[in-house]
């Protein structure tokens, strides 16, 4: 079936790097994308890859697709207290072009 | 607006009442999409809208919910007889037409059912 999996809680401390890891199940899915969404705020697309692709590097973030074993990690290096949010990894199923199967979401805290 | 507009932000309710959420897209956006975020849970999809297609309304959780898109444009998503369980915020997102997974949502109504 269609899942996307994701552990629900990191915590880093400030300066260092986050990983936030994401499994899911259509190995035919094109595209994959991370979404952040800050407290009290919808999500924001932060940033997406296509399955082509084995890793996308956009400043602080790094994407990298592991299409065999079907795991996404989104890499922020230096933690910063602003990157406090909650990261979601969605994919795009091939069995419905129309539907958008987010997981459940990681909850990144930063700390001092 | 600039980007997509939810109302309300938050309703509360009495169990066994009817509520609306209201959702204005960004313009041009020719597709649209509910979703439900439950404490604790990822997102849940609900419906989409495209054009003057059929919604594809499988994600609807009972018939107690239903939704419509007027004019290609606002959204309404309607909750009957609304139960403890649908306490929720109910997210609403738009997307422009080849641009497939770039979601723009908006804020979200938070929804108490008492």
């Amino acid at each position: 079936g269609e899942d996307v999996e994701q552990s629900l809680f990191l915590s880093v401390r400030e300066g260092d790097s986050s990983v936030i890891n994401c499994t899911y199940t259509d190995s035919s899915s094109t595209y994959l994308y991370w979404y952040k969404q800050e407290p009290g705020a919808g999500l924001q697309l932060l940033t997406y890859i296509f399955s082509n692709m084995d890793m996308k590097q956009d400043q602080r973030l790094t994407v990298l697709l592991n299409k065999k074993d079907k795991h996404l990690s989104l890499r922020i290096a230096d933690t910063q207290t602003g990157d406090s949010a909650i990261y979601f990894c969605a994919e795009i199923p091939s069995s419905s072009a129309s539907k958008i199967i987010f997981g459940s979401g990681t909850r990144l805290s930063i700390r001092p | 607006g600039a980007g997509v507009s939810q109302s309300p932000s938050n309703k509360v309710t009495e169990k066994g009442k009817d509520v609306e959420l209201r959702c204005d897209p960004i313009s041009g956006h020719t597709a649209l999409y509910w979703y439900r975020q439950s404490l604790g849970q990822g997102l849940e999809f609900l419906i989409y809208f495209q054009g003057n297609s059929a919604p594809d309304k499988s994600g609807l959780p009972s018939d107690r919910f239903s939704a419509e898109r007027t004019g290609g444009s606002v959204s309404t998503l309607t909750i009957q007889r609304t139960q403890q369980e649908d306490s929720a915020v109910y997210l609403c997102a738009s997307i422009l037409e080849g641009a497939p997974g770039e979601l723009f949502f908006g804020e979200g109504s938070r929804l108490t059912v008492l």
